[in-house]
């Protein structure tokens, strides 16, 4: 099955600076890689996606780019704001069958200090 | 607005116990999946379901079961509840069918905590 990893697990920035998540996968087949934020006590949203024929996506200070050679992927966040605090989930869709199942990475736990 | 929906926020039970957790969508969606959350393990596939009465194992089905008996209500069911049971469970669904859209719509989560 598809595994992903996720790194840092821990990330603090400065307000107003950039913040870099990165993920790789396993499964060369995979197409779909979602980015979900959670805050504390509450659900898992997603903030941005990519599928597996685009190479970079934006979304106003959000951006996520593949390097499917790699199989890697990552999240940037550009200009950094108090709110952006949460846990930051990456995930990948394999090719399994089924449902549209994700396997996510462990997280990464994102920290902007003022 | 997709709504999904769990029975409880909060649960506790005792080992031994037999436990559902219950989730409902408002959307007509045709996947639906539950996920158990643990500090520093992520979100991890326990069971999911793609059709009525359809259902397949994720990476993490031991001590599961699922029920799917109408397209809108998903349940988890612990056979016997074990201490190593207590954790944070999401469950999450997504359109599925001919249009292609993978987006996973998570419910609030069930903290059960298993004594």
């Amino acid at each position: 099955g598809e595994n992903v990893e996720q790194h840092p697990s821990t990330l603090s920035v400065q307000e107003g600076d950039s913040a870099v998540i990165k993920c790789t996968y396993s499964d060369s087949a995979s197409n779909y890689f979602p980015w979900y934020k959670q805050e504390l006590g509450k659900r898992p949203q997603l903030i941005i996606d990519i599928r597996s024929n685009v190479g970079e996506k934006k979304d106003q200070r959000i951006a996520v780019t593949l390097n499917k050679t790699a199989k890697h992927f990552s999240l940037h966040i550009t200009e950094t704001q108090p709110e952006d605090s949460a846990v930051y989930f990456c995930a990948a869709r394999g090719t399994g069958g089924g449902a549209d199942g994700l396997t996510f990475g462990k997280g990464t736990h994102l920290i902007i200090q003022p | 607005d997709v709504k999904v929906t769990q029975s409880s926020r909060y649960l506790v039970k005792r080992t031994g116990e037999k436990v559902f957790l219950e989730c409902v969508q408002d959307m007509d969606h045709e996947n639906m999946f539950w996920y158990r959350q643990d500090p520093g393990l992520g979100l991890r596939l326990i069971y999911f379901s793609y059709d009525v009465k359809m259902k397949e194992k994720g990476d993490i089905p031991e001590g599961y079961s699922v029920s799917r008996e109408k397209k809108e209500r998903f349940s988890l069911i612990l056979e016997s509840a074990s201490t190593n049971q207590t954790s944070m469970y999401l469950c999450a669904s997504s359109l599925g069918g001919a249009i292609v859209s993978y987006e996973q719509y998570f419910g609030p989560g069930t903290r059960l905590t298993v004594t």
